[in-house]
């Protein structure tokens, strides 16, 4: 089952603008990370957050995480054409499903120059 | 360099001949795992391994099988290959020495069964 529900499933957007994407999930999490996938590429792996972390940045990257509504968020500033890409989150159970991450469906980004 | 290879990158293969995708790691990681990918579901475990001699059923394993006889390496075999085996294919590793470290991952392998 896909522990993450990704919103919005597609988002459209000018360069220089902010883009937000959500994450909710369903079960405890020892971490969740973001990767972002260009067209048909491998995933890159973009930001880490652990469980008992609000929130972290990383340049232009702000993730956000609320345990309670088991939810995060990642924002990205300033957005460029080349941030174009699908962004998924992905979280890590930890304990016995150590290393396994469940994804989600991801968000498709689409930046205009 | 650092990195996850994987290989063939493309693949057109009949329904039943028999298939694997190779998958080789440099870092000296532990931990390594198949993901398949398919549109609106995301990237889905199929297998992983925590160790040589070592590996595990993920979400969706039936239909293939895998292997880890050397740390480098974890192919994923395809005995009998169907339609509903076409799909994005991505190998992964891990370092193992925390809980919060990010996995690698290789190209991707595009596998198309007819």
């Amino acid at each position: 089952s896909q522990q993450g529900e990704e919103d919005p499933q597609a988002l459209s957007i000018q360069e220089g603008e902010n883009a937000t994407m959500n994450c909710s999930y369903k079960t405890s999490i020892n971490n969740l990370q973001w990767y972002r996938q260009n067209s048909g590429r491998g995933l890159v792996h973009l930001i880490l957050i652990r469980s008992n972390e609000r929130e972290k940045h990383s340049g232009r990257l702000r993730v956000t995480l609320d345990t309670s509504k088991k939810s995060s968020s990642l924002l990205i500033t300033a957005s460029r054409a080349a941030d174009t890409a699908s962004y998924f989150c992905a979280t890590d159970a930890g304990g016995t499903s150590y290393g396994k991450l469940t994804f989600g469906q991801g968000t498709i980004l689409t930046v205009h120059p | 360099e650092a990195q996850v290879t994987q290989n063939p990158r493309y693949l057109i293969t009949v329904t039943g001949k028999k298939l694997t995708v190779t998958c080789s790691q440099n870092m000296n990681h532990e931990y390594m795992s198949w993901y398949r990918q398919d549109p609106g579901l995301g990237l889905r475990q199929i297998y992983y391994s925590m160790n040589v001699e070592v590996t595990d059923k993920g979400d969706v394993p039936e239909g293939y099988k895998v292997s880890r006889k050397e740390k480098r390496n974890f192919p994923l075999i395809l005995e009998s290959p169907s339609p509903n085996q076409t799909s994005l294919y991505f190998c992964a590793s891990r370092p193992p020495d925390t809980p919060y470290n990010e996995q690698f991952f290789g190209p991707g392998t595009r596998l198309t069964v007819l």
